[in-house]
């Protein structure tokens, strides 16, 4: 059974920075392409990051040069380093397993999500 | 940047189909996917590469991608049912881009 558990998030003041880990289980964080989602309160979702198998990561221009997507293959755990944040940073972050392959692109395993908080 | 467009809600009785579209330039030449998210929950995908359905996922859920639209079908919908749904493809960017969500209402 694959399972995924987001921890780090909470409340940081405007500027700070956060790291969010996601644990997985039933997969292999290397093997997989892997994406963080976020969710603002009472809006849809945003897609923030992927992390491909072979390294190559990418971003969204809304967090480009402040976010970081990495893995520990050891720990086989996806993070994601939030810096300089803002208050539209503010957000449930969701891990999920990315499916990409020739144009085709789905998240079939979603973990429970960790809430980030920017505020003074 | 590629943009999706969904309408932001739909009702139906129960009993009768459900279609909520997404809307986006030459979407039938990419795939489309579903995600179903109940309130306080994650999302769940319903349906990827335009037609397929999870394991799980029941039989009168369905999808369609041609032209411009992609469309989400629930037949013989049920309270169970009621729920935000977004549609989401890949760009070339490359970039996962979702619609901007569905409420629907059974009412």
């Amino acid at each position: 059974e694959v399972q995924l558990v987001e921890t780090g998030g909470g409340l940081v003041q405007p500027g700070g920075s956060l790291r969010l880990s996601c644990a997985a289980s039933g997969l292999t964080v290397s093997s997989d392409y892997m994406s963080w989602v976020r969710q603002a309160p009472g809006k849809g979702l945003e897609w923030v990051s992927i992390i491909y198998s072979a390294g190559r990561t990418y971003y969204a221009d809304s967090v480009k040069g402040r976010f970081t997507i990495s893995r520990d293959n050891s720990q086989n755990t996806l993070y994601l380093q939030m810096d300089s944040l803002r208050a539209e940073d503010t957000a449930m972050y969701y891990c999920a397993r990315s499916r990409v392959e020739s144009g085709i692109c789905f998240l079939d395993y979603w973990g429970q999500g960790t809430l980030v908080t920017v505020s003074s | 940047s590629y943009e999706l467009t969904q309408p932001p809600s739909v009702s139906v009785s129960p009993g009768q189909t459900a279609r909520i579209t997404c809307s986006g330039d030459k979407l039938g030449d990419k795939y489309a996917s579903w995600y179903q998210q109940r309130p306080g929950q994650s999302p769940v995908l319903v349906i990827y590469e335009d037609t397929k359905r999870p394991s799980g996922i029941p039989e009168r859920v369905s999808g369609s991608n041609s032209g411009n639209t992609a469309t989400l079908t629930i037949s013989g919908t049920q309270a169970m049912d009621e729920a935000d749904y977004y549609c989401q493809t890949w760009d070339s960017s490359p970039a996962v881009v979702f619609g901007g969500g569905t409420k629907l209402t059974v009412l």
